[in-house]
């Protein structure tokens, strides 16, 4: 069993949906959970930080992260044609440096 | 704010040639990754240094990869031989000073070894 799973897509959804993207991970040491982005041929840009369980929230996107069930989610509101890119959730142990475990990565795809 | 740099971008070569990439880190940033990112998969850590030293190189296969990072600065990512398995983004991620917590990546080199 991997660290961290996510669902690859591809997700393909209307301008203006309502976006759910999820991992799941089994290390429960895990304290630092974060969503990154990264648009074709770019490097990852961090969209997210969440430390813990809870919610975070940030104009058009919500970070949700439930310990009790390794379980956490972005959510995007109003989904735009420029949210088009892949999705990577990423979780670490500690916030002194340590390497991030990341997900495999949702490819997300916005039409207008 | 200058980004992370890498070069080349893209690079062909031939299974058992060598390959070297090379990355320049935000200024002032301490702790400086190397991640390799096969297609369909998220970045998988390769080493990280911290200054110029060598905090985690668990994951790096260190039969045929190897990196330096000197004066805490640049670094290099070197393979030789070059195996098919090795074609992947080779990602270059940097972060600043403890208390924080984000790492900036660069642009990536794309390596196709065939």
């Amino acid at each position: 069993q991997k660290e961290v799973e996510q669902d690859p897509g591809p997700l393909s959804v209307p301008e203006g949906a309502i976006v759910s993207l999820n991992c799941t991970y089994s290390n429960s040491a895990f304290q630092y959970f974060m969503w990154y982005r990264q648009y074709s041929r770019k490097g990852p840009e961090l969209l997210m930080y969440t430390y813990s369980s809870g919610n975070k929230e940030d104009g058009r996107f919500t970070a949700q992260v439930d310990k009790s069930s390794k379980y956490i989610s972005l959510f995007i509101r109003d989904s735009q044609p420029s949210d088009s890119a892949t999705y990577l959730c990423a979780m670490s142990y500690n916030q002194a440096g340590t390497a991030l475990i990341f997900g495999k990565g949702t490819t997300l795809s916005v039409s207008s | 704010e200058a980004g992370v740099a890498q070069s080349p971008r893209y690079k062909i070569i031939e299974k058992r040639q060598s390959v070297a990439f090379w990355c320049n880190p935000i200024s002032g940033h301490a702790t400086l990754y190397w991640y390799q990112q096969i297609l369909g998969q998220g970045p998988k850590l390769l080493i990280q240094f911290q200054n110029n030293g060598v905090v985690d190189d668990s994951q790096l296969p260190k039969d045929r990869f190897s990196a330096e990072r000197l004066k805490g600065v640049d670094s290099t990512l070197k393979i030789q031989p070059a195996k098919l398995e090795d074609s992947a983004v080779y990602l270059c991620a940097s972060r600043g000073t403890s208390g924080t917590y984000e790492q900036y990546f660069g642009p990536g080199t794309r390596l196709t070894v065939t």
